[in-house]
């Protein structure tokens, strides 16, 4: 059964920092893996798609990776501002076409 | 080009009665998929619709039921209700899933009491 974990649940910096969010998966059998972000009490917004066969994707001040061999995929945010704070999820697409979801990782950037 | 709208985005109900919540796709997009996110089991995928019919079914009792029409509108309905089927229910829209990923609706609060 495909388990998807995200470290740290909860994360501060000060902006201006670049930041490391932390996915993994304990399936390698997987079609994609996709970012989000989440505003309190708000539906999510998809940020990056990576397909099972790449490495990264890569969207502004973004950059995604994915490592299936280890089940592990990494979300880089680079210069930090306050409106990145959100919760970030990431899901994957196991092999019965379902996504299933990280807990999200609760990010606050302090001005 | 507007996104995906789900109707209503807050509701109250009483244990026991049932409701239907509503999800109009972004336009061409004909997947429709079903979520539940609650703050002690997060998001669980519910169920998937693809041109009226349910494509995948996540594990959840019977009383959580869904339809998509031919215009790719989708409804979910759950009967019975229960306190714990209180979440915030999410609807995605998917033009070709598998490439472009998921576009989701702002979400319908369901209270039950």
């Amino acid at each position: 059964k495909q388990e998807v974990t995200q470290i740290p649940a909860a994360l501060s910096v000060p902006e201006g920092e670049n930041l490391v969010l932390n996915c993994s998966f304990t399936d390698s059998a997987i079609y994609n893996l996709q970012w989000f972000r989440q505003d309190p009490g708000k539906g999510l917004t998809s940020l990056l798609l990576i397909q099972s066969s790449q490495r990264e994707q890569t969207s502004g001040r973004l950059n995604a990776s994915l490592d299936k061999s280890s089940g592990r995929s990494t979300l880089y945010i680079a210069a930090s501002q306050p409106g990145d704070s959100a919760t970030y999820l990431c899901a994957v697409k196991d092999s019965n076409y379902q996504l299933i979801w990280g807990a999200g990782t609760k990010l606050i950037i302090k001005p | 080009k507007a996104g995906v709208t789900q109707t209503p985005r807050y509701l109250i109900k009483t244990r026991g009665q049932q409701v239907t919540l509503s999800c109009s796709p972004i336009s061409g997009h004909r997947s429709v998929s079903w979520y539940q996110q609650t703050p002690g089991q997060g998001l669980q995928f519910l169920f998937e619709y693809f041109s009226e019919t349910q494509r995948n079914k996540g594990n959840f009792p019977g009383r959580f039921s869904g339809r998509q029409f031919s215009n790719s509108r989708s409804e979910m309905n759950v009967s019975t209700l229960e306190l714990g089927d209180s979440a915030l229910y999410l609807c995605a829209s998917s033009l070709e899933a598998d490439v472009r990923g998921y576009t989701f609706g702002s979400g319908t609060r369901l209270t039950v009491v």
